[in-house]
């Protein structure tokens, strides 16, 4: 099985709907990493969390570590046509720090 | 300033053959990772290099995967006797503290 784990593997939702994200570790996480990869391109780095309890926001776009620092969650508010990609959560763990491994991605598509 | 970069863009190769991915990180990155994604997969580790310290090679899938990284900079991945199930893009990316700046990627195709 996965260090990380994703669910879902796939999304299709409407235009303005919300939706979340998440990505679990089967090990205490040192760090967290969200990129973005749009179909056929390179990945963009979305946020970072470390803290337990830490959440950070990027435009219509949140992600908090829970305290345990097992798992993250990303949540999209008001999705629009641009969002539609594949959302990879990245992760170190605390028994290896600087191995950056990553799940296996959820595609989300965004219907107008 | 200048990002990851990668050579070749695309490489067609026969089963058999060796092969030579190229990555050039960012001046001054200490990090360098090699990943492999494959068509509508996420990304799998294949090593890192730390500055001056031993590679995690904990990831290459077989011994016919091998990877260097020359003065500190430049990083080639090496595939010999190259099989089908090679084909994927090849990621390199490259880390200073935390965000880690992905190049463009390989495209290897095994025929």
């Amino acid at each position: 099985s996965q260090e990380l784990e994703q669910s879902p593997q796939s999304l299709i939702v409407q235009e303005g709907k919300n939706l979340t994200i998440n990505c679990t570790s089967s090990k205490t996480l040192y760090g967290l990493y969200w990129y973005k990869q749009k179909y056929g391109e390179g990945l963009i780095f979305l946020m970072m969390l470390q803290k337990g309890g830490e959440e950070k926001s990027h435009e219509k776009i949140t992600a908090k570590l829970d305290e345990k620092k097992q798992q993250s969650s990303l949540h999209i508010t008001a999705s629009q046509p641009s969002h539609a990609g594949i959302y990879l959560c990245g992760a170190e763990m605390k028994t290896s720090y600087d191995k950056v491994i990553f799940g296996p991605g959820t595609s989300l598509s965004v219907i107008p | 300033g200048a990002g990851v970069s990668q050579s070749p863009s695309n490489k067609v190769t026969e089963k058999g053959k060796d092969v030579e991915l190229r990555c050039d990180p960012i001046s001054g990155h200490t990090a360098l990772y090699w990943y492999r994604q494959s068509l509508g997969q996420g990304l799998e580790f294949l090593i890192y290099f730390q500055g001056n310290s031993a590679p995690d090679k904990s990831g290459l899938p077989s011994d016919r995967f091998s990877a260097e990284r020359t003065g500190g900079s430049v990083s080639t991945l090496t595939i010999q006797r190259t099989q089908q199930e090679d084909s994927a893009v090849y990621l390199c990316a490259s880390r200073d503290s935390y965000e880690q700046y992905f190049g463009p990627g390989t495209r290897l195709t095994v025929t």
